[in-house]
Order: C-alpha cells, then structure tokens, then sequence
C-alpha cells in the first residue's frame, strides 16, 4: 500500500550544526511532496515542498532533497537553531479523481540542544 | 487573515459519550480536510470536502465517525459512541479550488481528543 516513512524517531544536534532529516516513500507515481514542522501544541505547519521533475529546492535556511530512483527525500537544515526544534513530517500529496490528500511519515523529533 | 481555527482544543469525554469537533477554515476555502494522528503514529488521513460535498471520505475508519460542511463553510465531525481508541489530536486543514493551482493546505491547532 501507499505510505511514506521516516528512517529516525528523534534526532538531538548541537545549536550551530547543520540537521538532516530523512523520509523514505513507496509510490513512485507521487510527484509532489512536503515538509511540515509541527511545534508543540500547533498543527502542521508548511516548510519547503518539491516536485518530482526537481531534485533539490532550497528555501531559507532549509533544503529539500529528493532521489526518486530509491524514493528518498531529505530535509536538510542549516544552522540549527533552538527556534528548530520541532517534529518534523516528510509528506506526499496524492490526487485521485481531482481530490488531493497528504500521506504522512510518522515524524522525526528534533532536539537542539544549546 | 485568519488561519484555520479548531474548536475545542482539548476534550476529555468517557467512552461512549458524544463528542463534536468543529472547524473553521480559511474563508474562501474551497477544500476541507480532516487528518487525526492517534498513539504518536503517523497523520492519518479521515477526508476530504469540497465545498460541502464530500470529495473523498476513504480515511474515515467506521460509522462512527460522521462529518458535515453544511454551506460549505465550517465543517464538523463528530464521534459517536467514542471508544478508548479514538483518543488523538484531530487536525483539519483547508487550501485553495483544485483549479486555481493552489493546493498548500493549512493546518489548524488540533484537538486534542482524551476518551476515558
């Protein structure tokens, strides 16, 4: 069946050190997919997306990387700041029938210790 | 502008009982999704309105779980009876018309669901 994953529940990194999150998925038909931030007591919140015809996006601070021949996507953030420290959801957005839906890996949390 | 705004943002209900989630999304919003995230797993898709019909409703895990966008406005979705494996943070999420090209979805806050 259709489901995206994350290789690492928790990641900790020294404040100043770059992070790098992971996400496998398992529908190459997927051509857009999204990183979310989820701090405590928010909902999901819209990091950096990419599509299937890219291989890397940059953002601020952040970069999306994705390798469609072994369905990998990372999020790789620099400088890691306290501010960062979240749980972080890789996701695929799927249409059927003109209706989108996201798949969800189950998160990585984010330490960053001071 | 307003975000998506969930009501309530915490709910302790016994099993059995009756409880009702609301939603408002970002006015204008054609799309209305509901996701529940349940035991630390990963977020679930429930489903998906478009205005006030429902679009895709393949995530709803049984007939207990009913959801409404009367007006295609705000949506609700309330659980009846809730069990003890209800118990999770429901999120909804609302985006643009699919033919606007728009299709980032924005998350409300959550409610966080306790059954006892």
């Amino acid at each position: 069946g259709e489901s995206v994953g994350l290789h690492l529940p928790t990641l900790s990194v020294q404040e100043g050190d770059n992070s790098i999150i992971n996400c496998a998925y398992s529908n190459s038909a997927s051509d857009y997919f999204i990183w979310y931030k989820q701090e405590s007591g928010k909902g999901p919140q819209f990091i950096i997306d990419i599509r299937s015809n890219m291989d890397k996006r940059q953002g601020q601070r952040v970069t999306v990387l994705l390798n469609k021949t072994v369905k990998h996507l990372s999020l790789q953030i620099a400088a890691t700041q306290p501010g960062d420290s979240a749980v972080y959801f890789c996701a695929e957005n799927i249409v059927v029938d003109s209706s989108y839906k996201l798949i969800f890996g189950s998160g990585t949390r984010l330490l960053v210790r001071p | 502008e307003a975000g998506v705004t969930q009501f309530p943002s915490h709910s302790v209900i016994e099993k059995g009982q009756t409880v009702t989630l609301r939603c408002d999304p970002i006015s204008g919003h054609d799309n209305l999704y509901w996701y529940r995230r349940v035991m630390g797993k990963e977020i679930k898709f429930l489903l998906h309105f478009v205005k006030e019909s429902k679009q895709d409703e393949s995530g709803m895990p049984n007939n207990r779980f009913l959801a409404e966008r009367t007006g295609g406005t705000y949506s609700t979705l309330k659980v009846q009876p809730a069990e003890l494996e209800d118990s999770g943070v429901y999120f909804c999420a609302s985006s643009q018309d699919f033919y606007s090209g728009n299709t980032e979805a924005f998350f409300g806050q959550g409610t966080r669901l306790t059954v006892v």
